[in-house]
């Protein structure tokens, strides 16, 4: 148990489709992250929410819709995506001590589409 | 931009060996710099991490090393086992209010038995 769960662990979607990736923290952070992790290229942070407010948009194409209900759960919306979309999406949080602080991962969605 | 530049991208080495990577940042205002290991498969990891204030630290068979004036970090694992193979990401935060955490292009480690 990884105290950030993401489901669902694997998923399959076709470029018309509207899916949506889930993470849950139980660790009592108040800042949770999407980045995109693609083959041979570094962690890509997309968004950033701190205490519920997207405080970073890293110049993800709408097509990536975030969402933060409240502290403890984050979302991905997804609609009409890009074969080139087809990554692992790791959701992160940390805790109140701020930028000083280490991220703490889930175990990731696997994004595949086609 | 703000950029976190890694090297090597792959580094294989004897098991008993020591394996070191190093990072370069450019933001000057970077205060906290985090390791991550990544098996095949699984999420990454935390193992260990250095704030500003600090030089050096150490953990077992593993340090990070900070030089700010240089702005430069390197990870050095001491007598590598297999299991130590993985892929490591260096990362810099960028800002304290957003923690905004910039990561390196990761390094593959293998570790030969």
């Amino acid at each position: 148990e990884t105290g950030v769960t993401q489901t669902p662990r694997h998923l399959v979607m076709g470029m018309t489709n509207k899916k949506s990736l889930k993470c849950e923290q139980h660790l009592g952070h108040n800042a949770m992250y999407w980045y995109k992790q693609s083959a041979k290229k570094p962690l890509e942070l997309m968004f950033v929410y701190s205490l519920e407010e997207r405080v970073e948009n890293n110049s993800v194409p709408s097509r990536f819709s975030p969402e933060c209900p409240n502290s403890s759960h984050l979302f991905l919306h997804l609609h009409t995506l890009q074969p080139e979309d087809s990554a692992l999406y790791l959701c992160a949080s940390r805790g109140r001590q701020g930028g000083n602080s280490p991220l703490h991962f889930g175990n990731g969605t696997r994004l595949t589409v086609t | 931009g703000e950029n976190v530049e890694q090297h090597p991208s792959t580094l294989s080495v004897q098991e008993g060996d020591s394996a070191v990577i190093k990072c370069t940042y450019s933001d000057s205002a970077s205060n906290y710099f985090p390791w991550y290991k990544q098996e095949l498969g699984k999420r990454p990891q935390l193992i260990i991490d250095i704030r500003s204030n600090v030089g050096e630290k150490k953990d077992q068979r593993i340090a990070v090393t900070l030089n700010k004036t240089a702005k430069h970090f390197s990870l050095h694992i001491t007598e590598t086992q297999p299991e130590d193979s993985a892929v490591y990401f260096c990362a810099a935060t960028l800002s304290s209010n957003t923690g905004k955490l910039i990561f390196g292009q990761g390094t593959t480690l293998q570790v030969k038995p």
